[in-house]
């Protein structure tokens, strides 16, 4: 089953225009992952956040986490049409008794962001 | 250039055939992942490997089988068992299992005509 479900599933925007992706997740997390698919193309990753952070930025990418809440953000700032893709976060679960090994990442369905120019 | 490379980028099959997808890596990476993305999904874990000769089921392993021979190369074969073939598969490879960001192809689009 998806452990993380994104939130918009799509989001149609103007360029200099901020875009907002919320992710939410179950269960407890070693830490969030968010990544970056082109259509038709394999997924770059963008940036993690380990469940003791609360906030990171990677140049025009700000990602919070609430682990009270189980739920993160990616901002994008100043989009460009460049940044039209889709967006998935990906969790890290420890292992339990009931789901077995760890060591693997769950990916939620994630959103489509078009940037228009 | 290191990366992750997958072949073909289209394959096509006829019902009741088996196929095998390549995936190779050269960044030297311990751990390997196959996915399967279906049209507007999210990434399903097929089968992933943690270590050269070990393998483990992922979330949709039925039908599928895999191999860990050496390190840098972790195929996927899609067998005539698996009902729902036709999918975008990704491969993906970390410097270890867990924490570390993931690496991955290009993909694969599998047409079962």
């Amino acid at each position: 089953s998806q452990q993380g479900e994104e939130d918009p599933q799509a989001l149609s925007i103007q360029e200099g225009e901020n875009a907002t992706m919320n992710c939410s997740y179950k269960t407890s997390i070693n830490n969030l992952q968010w990544y970056r698919q082109n259509s038709g193309r394999g997924l770059v990753h963008l940036i993690l956040i380990r469940s003791n952070e609360r906030e990171k930025h990677s140049g025009r990418l700000r990602v919070t986490l609430d682990t009270s809440k189980k739920s993160s953000s990616l901002l994008i700032t100043a989009s460009r049409a460049a940044d039209t893709a889709s967006y998935f976060c990906a969790t890290d679960n420890p292992p339990t008794r009931l789901t077995g090994g760890g060591n693997k990442l769950t990916f939620g369905t994630g959103t489509q962001l078009k940037v228009e120019l | 250039d290191g990366g992750i490379t997958q072949s073909p980028k289209y394959l096509f099959r006829k019902e009741g055939q088996n196929v095998t997808l390549s995936c190779e890596q050269n960044l030297n990476h311990d751990a390997m992942y196959w996915y399967r993305q279906d049209p507007g999904q999210g990434l399903r874990l097929i089968y992933y490997s943690q270590i050269v000769n070990d393998f483990q089921k992922g979330d949709i392993a039925e039908g599928y089988s895999v191999s860990r021979e050496k390190k840098e190369s972790f195929p996927l074969t899609v067998t005539s068992a698996q009902k729902n073939p036709t999918a975008f598969y990704l491969c993906a490879s970390s410097i270890s299992p867990g924490l570390n960001e993931q690496f991955f192809g290009p993909g694969t689009r599998l047409t079962v005509l």
